[in-house]
């Protein structure tokens, strides 16, 4: 149980463009997702929670208008990447907690979305 | 700022040694965690320690906590190859999990 889908595993585009990235819970309804980048050999950073049905919280730093999220349903986040340039390119991990498992705040990744901006 | 900080930053022992990584942590905590993250993928939740507990078990894992001094260790006995990722220990707060920068572990066959 407590399976987290990302999707695509890796894109590749060009600077410009948007991308779309999906983030799935599977078997359990998740009200809050939490979006992270990480930079090679590097901690993961928070970037923002994603809380279904209203907007985003988005740590000190991050863009809310360059990195669009949307957490339109109990399983389903998505973080877009607007206009991405080079420096964009990174490793996108989205998590999830289930309300339904105890400790409650172990959290459940997706195994992670390569961004490659050229 | 990063809540937890781990040391060694990358640690290489041969297959069958015990491997232990460490963890300091500055703020108060309600637990602490240990996940694992193989290269290039997710992360994966290891085992949760909670602030009254001293040691916890689980498996090869042994992982240690003392509050007195904001600081954790996880130790992999009888190591293997596939124990090869880097490990990351993370605190809570404010309802979001922080994470450290992590200890790169290498089993050497």
């Amino acid at each position: 149980g407590a399976v987290v889908s990302q999707h695509p595993s890796r894109v590749i585009c060009k600077s410009g463009t948007s991308v779309k990235i999906e983030c799935r819970s599977l078997d359990f309804q998740a009200t809050t997702m939490f979006w992270y980048r990480q930079f090679p050999k590097q901690s993961l950073m928070l970037m923002a929670t994603s809380n279904e049905g209203s907007k985003a919280t988005y740590e000190q730093g991050v863009e809310k208008d360059k990195f669009l999220i949307n957490h339109a349903s109990l399983t389903l986040s998505t973080l877009t990447v607007t206009s991405a340039h080079p420096e964009d390119s990174s490793f996108y991990i989205c998590s999830a907690r289930d309300p339904g498992r105890t400790p409650k705040n172990i959290q459940y990744f997706g195994a992670g979305t390569r961004l490659s901006v050229l | 700022s990063q809540q937890g900080e781990e040391d060694p930053q990358a640690l290489s022992i041969q297959e069958g040694e015990n491997a232990t990584m460490n963890c300091s942590y500055k703020t108060s905590i309600n637990n602490l965690q240990w996940y694992r993250q193989n290269s290039g993928r997710g992360l994966v939740h290891l085992i949760l320690i909670r602030s009254n507990e001293r040691e916890k078990h689980s498996g090869r894992l042994r992982v240690t906590l003392d509050t007195s001094k904001k600081s954790s260790s996880l130790l992999i006995t009888a190591s293997r190859a596939a124990d090869t990722a880097s490990y990351f220990c993370a605190t809570s707060r404010d309802d979001k999990i922080i994470f450290g920068k992590g200890t790169r572990l290498h089993i050497l066959p």
